[in-house]
């Protein structure tokens, strides 16, 4: 079955810091790749997708992910962080196989200091 | 486009009652998505609908919850009797036919069983 981790819980950083996020899956086929943001109260959204192509995606806020078909990873990143970045991120993949439902990561709760 | 709408925002009810939830998809979007989302954790898939047809359910606490999609537009969701671990958001989606885009995502319902 397909599993997405997401390595850390919680990660607490000071405004104008960099971030990485990590994301690996388990699946060897053809996979889409997302990564969705929940600010404090506010609902799911996008923050950027994979599909094919370019490995290296730009998302919405200044956030890219780079997608390492051998490590089985979609990273997510920005290089300097604002307290308006504090939110949960997770991580989610879908593929033709999974009837294209999404599969989950537990979530990351990023904290930033201002 | 407008969003996925939900309704209500927020519901506390005592154990043991009934509660129901409403969705109102984008328009065209084929798929429709009920997901639990537990404080701390990953949505959850309830249950997924192709039109009015039922795709997968099989998470669904069906002795307590119940959905339908008539017409294959809006959709409830209803919970009955309700216990105290069904608190949590509950997320409606929909996506495009045949998807691997992504979802969008409505503003959820949070619901308090006390």
């Amino acid at each position: 079955a397909q599993s997405v981790s997401q390595h850390n819980h919680h990660v607490i950083l000071s405004e104008a810091a960099s971030l990485e996020l990590g994301c690996n899956y388990s699946y060897g086929g053809t996979v889409n790749l997302f990564w969705y943001v929940q600010y404090p109260g506010q609902h799911l959204q996008l923050l950027l997708k994979y599909f094919s192509g370019d490995p290296l995606v730009k998302g919405i806020k200044g956030f890219e992910a780079e997608f390492i078909k051998s490590k089985f990873s979609f990273n997510l990143r920005k290089p300097s962080v604002q307290w308006s970045d504090t939110a949960e991120y997770f991580c989610a993949v879908n593929s033709m196989d999974s009837n294209y439902q999404l599969i989950w990561g537990a979530g990351t709760k990023l904290i930033i200091k201002p | 486009e407008a969003g996925v709408a939900q309704s209500p925002r927020y519901k506390i009810i005592e154990k043991r009652q009934s509660v129901a939830f409403w969705c109102n998809p984008i328009s065209g979007h084929a798929t429709l998505y009920w997901y639990q989302q537990i404080l701390g954790q990953g949505p959850k898939l309830l249950i997924q609908f192709q039109n009015n047809g039922v795709v997968d359910d099989s998470q669904l606490p069906k002795d307590r919850f119940s959905a339908e999609r008539l017409k294959g537009v809006d959709s409830t969701l209803k919970i009955q009797p309700a216990k105290l671990e069904d608190s949590a958001v509950y997320l409606c989606a929909s996506s495009g036919q045949g998807s691997g885009y992504g979802y969008t995502f409505g503003s959820g319902t949070r619901l308090t069983v006390v």
